[in-house]
């Protein structure tokens, strides 16, 4: 079956901008996570939503949202980037909110200049 | 979500098999222990996750002490691509798909 896919792979925006970066679980799944990656913080909880709904949210601030549409896709939006911005985005998609493993796409690279 | 606490590095001679340990002397009774490995410039991947019972699948073993306060990833024949970085997660059940990352165990296996 096919993979999670996040796209695009990689981005390259100047600070103050925004970026909406896109996810598409495994067919079939209704939760979708986002993760933040940087070498100084490891990897880092973003959100998740389940059922087109919020359910959990990490310790962001609100420059970082999300939704997530009724064919379970999910999109997540940075605004105004600033440096500290730069990072490994990953997406992990689960089949229920249950005790089920979370398979994870390979990730946008995002460089903000 | 209980704490877990890894090793920052292992090696492992190829073929040999690699321990993995972890901490996690917190754990309350209804958590789980979930591995996860990340190769270099990939997404984390799933290994095993078990409540207090061993568990094996085709990747590794999991072996939970009878406390649950530690376990250990078992990797029977490791080879060159099983170098990664290995996470130890514990977390309850019903908890959607939130996994909170520690810093991990840099394996690297060597020929």
């Amino acid at each position: 079956k096919a993979g999670v896919t996040q796209t695009p792979r990689y981005l390259i925006k100047t600070r103050g901008q925004q970026v909406t970066l896109s996810c598409s679980p495994i067919s079939g799944h209704r939760s979708v996570s986002w993760y933040q990656q940087t070498p100084g913080q490891g990897l880092q909880f973003l959100f998740e939503y389940f059922s087109e709904t919020q359910r959990n949210k990490g310790n962001f601030p609100g420059r970082f949202s999300g939704r997530q549409f009724s064919n379970s896709r999910s999109e997540m939006n940075v605004s105004t980037l600033e440096l500290g911005d730069s990072a490994l985005y990953l997406c992990a998609s689960s089949l229920t909110d249950g005790n089920t493993e979370a398979f994870f796409g390979q990730g946008t690279r995002l460089t903000v200049v | 979500d209980a704490k877990t606490t890894q090793p920052p590095s292992m090696d492992c001679a190829e073929g040999r098999a690699a321990n993995l340990p972890c901490n996690h002397s917190t754990i309350s009774g209804n958590e789980y222990v979930y591995w996860y490995r990340q190769i270099h410039s990939q997404g984390p991947q799933y290994i095993i996750h078990g409540l207090k019972n061993n568990e094996t699948n085709e990747m590794a073993s999991l072996i939970i002490t009878e406390d649950r306060k530690s376990s250990t990833l078992i990797l029977p024949h490791a080879t060159l691509r099983d170098t990664a970085v290995y996470y130890c997660i514990v977390r309850v059940d019903h908890q959607g798909g939130k996994l909170i990352f520690g810093q991990g165990t840099e394996l690297s296996v060597k020929p």
